[in-house]
């Protein structure tokens, strides 16, 4: 079935270091992939998506790339904050269409 | 508009006793889930609605119900409560779960089984 698989955590940086979260996906077709993270104390929101082979998703500074010959959905940032200390989830829609699946998390804390 | 909300944020219960979880969303999604997300833990799918009178089963449903009476509220029920349900417990919705469309999650509910 479909699935993700997501980059073990902790990881810890250095403030303005270089970020790499990976993950990967077994799906049957094209479907549109996210990446969620929690802040300390809440709710899961979106970082960004991408609806097709090859789009790149952005926001706050944070890139991912659709990659179907490798069937992932990096994460990346070139310089990270301490404000950007939180958890990261991978997710893509099952082929059902009735419900998402989530990686198991990334924690990322950025010390100054 | 709101969002997704969730009462009570924090709760403890005593072992056996009954609670029921709320969530509302005010965005007319079709689809909305429980999940449960223990420490150091991802998301664990306990159900999903895809309508107004539709539930199904997730991953974790032993000790929970779910109803869908309208398109804005979707409750848990936590029955005969046991310390393996301490968690924090999110609501979440989205207008379906294809064609790029995102969910929203609550806050989330804070449960502590002693």
């Amino acid at each position: 079935g479909d699935s993700v698989t997501q980059m073990e955590g902790p990881v810890t940086l250095s403030e303005e270091a270089f970020l790499t979260i990976n993950c990967t996906y077994t799906a049957t077709g094209y479907p549109s992939l996210f990446w969620y993270v929690q802040y300390p104390g809440e709710g899961l929101q979106l970082l960004l998506k991408a609806t097709k082979a090859d789009d790149k998703g952005s926001n706050k500074g944070f890139e991912a790339t659709y990659r179907k010959e490798t069937t992932s959905f990096h994460l990346e940032k070139g310089s990270v904050q301490v404000s950007d200390s939180a958890v990261y989830f991978c997710a893509l829609p099952s082929d059902t269409g009735n419900q998402f699946y989530f990686g198991t998390g990334t924690s990322l804390t950025v010390i100054p | 508009n709101a969002g997704v909300t969730q009462t009570p944020k924090f709760r403890i219960l005593k072992i056996g006793q009954s609670m029921t979880l709320q969530c509302t969303q005010d965005m007319n999604h079709n689809y909305m889930y429980w999940y449960r997300q223990d420490p150091g833990m991802g998301l664990k799918l306990i159900y999903y609605s895809v309508g107004a009178g539709i539930t199904d089963k997730g991953e974790v449903p032993n000790g929970y119900n779910v109803s869908r009476s309208t398109t804005e509220d979707f409750p848990l029920r936590l029955e005969l409560a046991a310390p393996s349900q301490t968690s924090v417990y999110f609501c979440a919705s989205s207008y379906s779960a294809s064609g790029g469309n995102e969910q929203y999650f609550g806050p989330g509910t804070r449960l502590t089984v002693l």
